[in-house]
Parts: structure tokens; sequence; C-alpha cells
């Protein structure tokens, strides 16, 4: 099994442009979720779906950011215009049952940058 | 409101020593407790959990955790370090409701040789 793969590993971009991260969760899993990691705010659950329907976005921060699962295989976190205070590393997750009291399978991340 | 405290940015202890990393949560009902593990440029990896049963859970790489309701915590616990212990650890915490599972800010683990 190739694990959660995502892509970009890394994204340099300027601010106001457009950034979307991809991830492919592991396949038979049916939750997934997007966590955002900086220094200062530790690790943040962003949003989380189950079965491709989002169940809790409240920790997506602003209505820059949106997230899609038009599938069981692909999620997309895009955000539009992009900051600098974005810059952090985002992690996609995957989890092999319903809910979340199950062990997470992280992706390697995608370091993002905004100039 | 669950909350989760990871009082020691840092832990260092030489290798061969037993190793400590403590934990402590807040939830209003059960909690259902993690502890993740990250190493440089890596994602989280899943060492072990509690969600009933045992008050000791053992995990891998020979990781161990105490879970004590008295004292709301879930120390994570070796008896013996390795250098290749080092890494940034996760201890997450969940409630019965199925609500997200909140992540501590992480203690730095550095074995030294």
């Amino acid at each position: 099994d190739a694990g959660v793969i995502q892509s970009p590993r890394h994204e340099v971009t300027e601010m106001g442009q457009e950034v979307t991260l991809r991830c492919k969760p592991i396949s038979g899993h049916n939750s997934l979720f997007w966590y955002r990691q900086t220094m200062m705010r530790g690790l943040e659950l962003l949003i989380y779906f189950n079965n491709n329907v989002p169940i809790d976005d409240s920790g997506m921060p602003e209505d820059r950011f949106s997230a899609k699962m038009p599938n069981a295989s692909f999620s997309t976190l895009k955000i539009q215009p992009s900051e600098p205070r974005d810059s952090a590393v985002y992690f996609c997750a995957s989890a092999p049952t319903s809910g979340i009291y199950n062990e997470q399978f992280f992706g390697p991340g995608t370091r993002l940058t905004v100039l | 409101a669950q909350s989760v405290a990871q009082p020691e940015d840092q832990v260092n202890v030489a290798e061969g020593n037993p190793l400590t990393v403590k934990c402590t949560y807040s939830v209003s009902g059960n909690p259902y407790l993690f502890w993740y593990v990250q190493y440089p440029n890596r994602g989280l990896q899943f060492l072990l959990k509690y969600i009933t049963g045992d008050n000791l859970v053992k995990g891998s790489y020979g990781f161990e955790a105490e879970f004590n309701k008295s004292q709301t915590s879930f120390h994570l616990k070796k008896p013996s370090a390795l250098v290749s212990d080092s890494a940034l650890y996760f201890c997450a915490v969940s409630d019965q409701a199925g609500t997200a599972l909140i992540f501590g800010k992480g203690t730095t683990l550095s074995v030294s040789s």
C-alpha cells in the first residue's frame, strides 16, 4: 500500500495566488482529514470528511479556504487568495472506519510558502 | 471543550535510560486518547491508543502509555530509550461524541548517545 499521497510536497507562491493541495487517501478508508501545522499554533484540524461528505469544517480559518472530496480516492484543499500567514505544512490523513476512534494515517505533508 | 496539554516542550534523556513524555487532558465524557510520533519532514505516525479497558496500553517500537483517570493523564513511557526515538511526540484526545481529535502542541524528545 502506498499510504496517503499528497501533492505537491512543496509549494511556493505569491500572495494573492490560488493554491490547490491534493490528497489521495488509502484505498478503502472512508474518513479523510485535513490538518495545518505551524510553529505558533501546532497541529490544527481544518476539516474532515466521512464517506466523501464534510462532517466538521469548523476549523477552516476563513472563506478563503475550501475543501472538496468528489470521490473516495481524492480530495483537494484550496486557498484563494493566499496570504503569507497561510504558510504552513498541510497534512492529509485517512482512517479506515467512520468516526475518529481509530488511528489516522498521515501523508507526508505539503509545505506551503506564501511570499 | 476538550483540550490536551503537553507541559514540556522538550525532554532530554540518555540512551538506555527510561523516558516519560507527559500528557494531560480535559474532556466532558470518557476520553479517547492517542499518541503519535513525527520524524523530521514526515507525517505523523500512530503509536498507541486508549479507548477502554486496561489502563496500561502497549504500542509500537516498545512504547507504552498509562491512562490515569483521577489525574486525567496519559503519559508516554519507554523503559530504555534509543537514539532513534528522537522525534516530536503528540498526544491527542477526543470524547465519545465523535468530535475531532485535538492534538497537543507536541514534545520534542532528544535521546543522546
